[in-house]
């Protein structure tokens, strides 16, 4: 199956301080990668969505100048907590399209927990 | 609005006793519907898709089952490696980003 990578699974910063998160396909190419949060006990919430060498598409009251993503390559992408507050915390999650022919499928990596202090 | 409701909330089973979840959906379009896994402080992980009503998909003992307006996912004398949050997600054809709507899941706790 294809795998999505995340790094870091973990991250402990202080309030103010950028975060960056970077999600890569690691087996196949992604024109379209995707941001998730999820808070604890909730299901996934979409953040944005990003093609490869264009700007992300934000969801409704998704701050762009606070969550900036980044989809440099067919297999990175990255998600930046810009002056990070303990509000931020959160588990977040990306997530990767695999095409093969007419079938898509999303992948996901296995997710950064952010605590920001 | 496309929308997905999954029951129950939560669902306590035995091993080895066989139990169903429901995945019901609402969308203008079905492009697909998907079953993922997630375990506590993971990233879900890919079950199945499905893409058409009457299509069915198995693996080991999980079965997803589709019709019109709703999916099951079977799962036949379960294990207590088999305990996560079932999530259920459509893709219709409409939005320019076809993005996946999940519902809230279902908790599985199997016990020994």
């Amino acid at each position: 199956g294809a795998v999505v990578s995340q790094h870091p699974s973990w991250v402990i910063c202080k309030s103010g301080t950028s975060v960056k998160i970077e999600c890569r396909s690691l087996d196949f190419q992604a024109t379209t990668m995707f941001w998730y949060r999820q808070f604890p006990k909730q299901s996934l919430m979409l953040m944005a969505t990003s093609n490869e060498g264009s700007k992300a598409t934000y969801e409704q009251g998704v701050e762009k100048d606070k969550f900036l993503i980044n989809h440099a390559s067919l297999t990175l992408s990255t998600l930046t907590v810009t002056s990070a507050h303990p509000e931020d915390s959160s588990f977040y999650i990306c997530s990767a399209r695999a095409q093969q022919g007419a079938v898509e499928t999303q992948y996901f990596g296995p997710g950064t927990r952010l605590l920001v202090l | 609005e496309d929308q997905v409701t999954q029951s129950p909330e939560a669902l306590r089973l035995q091993e080895g006793e066989s139990s169903s979840l429901n995945c019901s959906y609402t969308v203008s379009g079905l492009r697909g519907l998907f079953w993922y896994r997630q375990d506590p402080g993971k990233g879900p992980e890919f079950l199945f898709t499905l893409y058409s009503a009457g299509e069915e998909k198995e693996k080991e003992r999980l079965k997803a089952t589709l019709t019109k307006k709703e999916s099951f996912l079977h799962i036949t004398a379960p294990k207590p490696e088999d305990s996560a949050t079932y999530l259920c997600a459509v893709q219709g054809y409409g939005g320019a980003t076809n993005k996946l709507i999940f519902g809230t899941g279902t908790l599985l706790a199997v016990q020994p």
